[in-house]
């Protein structure tokens, strides 16, 4: 696609109930990654994967995390027995490839409230 | 690690006039990136410029600039004749090699007209 796709855009939750996250990264991009954004914070990497590559998970906070990838598509982010400090907007970002001189493509992100 | 410091969790500029964000950043290395993001109240984070530390000359894009500072660590970005639609949190960002981008805490920039 012509961006980077997120959804659900917002998601109310009950908490200990778990969640799925999807991002569709900009076709060919090759790396993909996650971050977590908590409310007037700055962004906190969670995990990224690099084609076919084992995923760099060492952001994540809990075994409650996890995410997969297929090859170069999509990604799920999976928060499971969700808590409210999980209560942030999760963003996605594709790369051309992983050196260093690439920004990142962001889409808009999933906000998700735990109640 | 490599830790990025933003200190100006805010910043207000009239609008027409030039603002500077401040950025210092710390690591071992020699080669890296550095970018600063522009993200509205959209969510949505835009790549306003980037610049490569091996060059010494400093980055522009039309409004934009930065002052990169190697020896100091420091990367701030000037906006100068700000609009209105330059309202936005403002968040600086350095990379090295495969690893993934690391954020400051960010900068509110108000636009007061």
């Amino acid at each position: 696609g012509a961006g980077v796709s997120q959804s659900p855009s917002n998601k109310v939750t009950e908490k200990g109930k778990d969640v799925e996250l999807r991002c569709d990264p900009i076709s060919g991009h090759t790396a993909l990654y996650w971050y977590r954004q908590r409310l007037g914070q700055g962004l906190e990497f969670l995990i990224y994967f690099q084609g076919n590559s084992a995923p760099d998970k060492s952001g994540l906070p809990s075994d409650r995390f996890s995410a997969e990838r297929t090859g170069e598509s999509v990604s799920t982010l999976t928060i499971q027995r969700t808590q409210q400090e999980d209560s942030a907007v999760y963003l996605c970002a594709s790369s051309s490839n992983l050196e260093g001189r690439n920004g990142y493509t962001f889409g808009s992100g999933t906000r998700l409230t735990v109640v | 690690a490599q830790t990025v410091t933003q200190s100006q969790p805010e910043m207000s500029v009239q609008e027409a006039e030039t603002v500077t964000l401040s950025c210092t950043y710390d690591t071992s290395e020699s080669d890296y990136y550095l970018f600063w993001y522009k993200q509205p109240p959209s969510r949505q984070m835009i790549l306003v410029i980037r610049q490569e530390a091996y060059k010494q000359q400093n980055a522009t894009e039309n409004r934009f600039s930065v002052n990169f500072q190697k020896a100091a660590k420091s990367f701030s970005l000037k906006i100068s004749d700000s609009q209105l639609g330059d309202a936005a949190m403002y968040f600086c960002a350095y990379r090295t090699g495969n690893t993934p981008l690391v954020f400051g805490k960010g900068t509110r920039l108000s636009v007061i007209a």
